[in-house]
């Protein structure tokens, strides 16, 4: 157990749907990293919270949208889901402290097939 | 701007012998790199990393990594492969002024008993 929990593990939904993915970074750890992986685009960053604030932004689609909340849990919500975004979808947390010299410590992901 | 390339999609290796992973990099600074593994069903798991100092780094499960800047290569070795080390590996860099690294699209490993 890395420390990272991410509900729910599995995901299947249709298309124009919305879901939500929820992440609960290891103890301690201020910043929430969403990272997309799929089999053609590889592992993406979509976005980073820190401390309740959005730190950056990657290539992250207007459909999607993230929050961290005051008890530093996140939450991705996805919607009008088209059959692309089938995916494994990753929470990774780090301290976030300014100098990031340390790893990621990453969640096991949650599957969402889309159909 | 930072980029890293994995130009091996597998590696194949028997188990005892020595094996590499390859990684090369391109940043505008100093570059801060990293290894993770993921198994199946897994998220990834933090090996290594090198910020500044000796250019051998050790890391978790008996893994080291080879820092050369002139070939801006960032390669994972280890001596003896095991059955176990079976997964896939990616790469990640970041340059100073970014806090988000750019992973490698990863290498399968696969070790042959």
């Amino acid at each position: 157990d890395s420390g990272v929990t991410q509900t729910p593990k599995h995901l299947i939904t249709a298309t124009g749907q919305r879901v939500t993915l929820r992440c609960s970074p290891r103890s301690g750890d201020l910043s929430v990293y969403w990272y997309q992986q799929s089999l053609d685009q590889g592992l993406q960053f979509l976005i980073q919270y820190y401390n309740g604030e959005e730190r950056a932004k990657g290539n992250i689609l207007e459909r999607f949208s993230a929050q961290q909340f005051p008890d530093l849990h996140s939450e991705l919500n996805l919607s009008s889901l088209e059959l692309g975004d089938s995916a494994l979808y990753f929470c990774a947390s780090s301290p976030g402290r300014v100098r990031e010299d340390y790893g990621y410590t990453f969640g096991s992901g949650t599957r969402l097939t889309v159909v | 701007a930072q980029s890293v390339a994995q130009p091996e999609d597998q590696v194949n290796v028997a188990e005892g012998n020595p094996l590499t992973v390859k990684c090369t990099y391109s940043v505008s600074g100093n570059p801060y790199l990293f290894w993770y593994v993921q198994y199946p069903n897994r998220g990834l798991q933090f090996l290594l990393k090198y910020i500044t100092g000796d250019n051998l780094v050790k890391g978790s499960y008996g893994f080291e990594a080879e820092f050369n800047k002139s070939q801006t290569s960032f390669h994972l070795k280890k001596p003896s492969a095991l059955v176990s080390d079976s997964a896939l590996y990616f790469c990640a860099v970041r340059d100073g002024g970014s806090y988000i690294p750019t992973f490698g699209r990863g290498t399968s490993l696969i070790v042959h008993p």
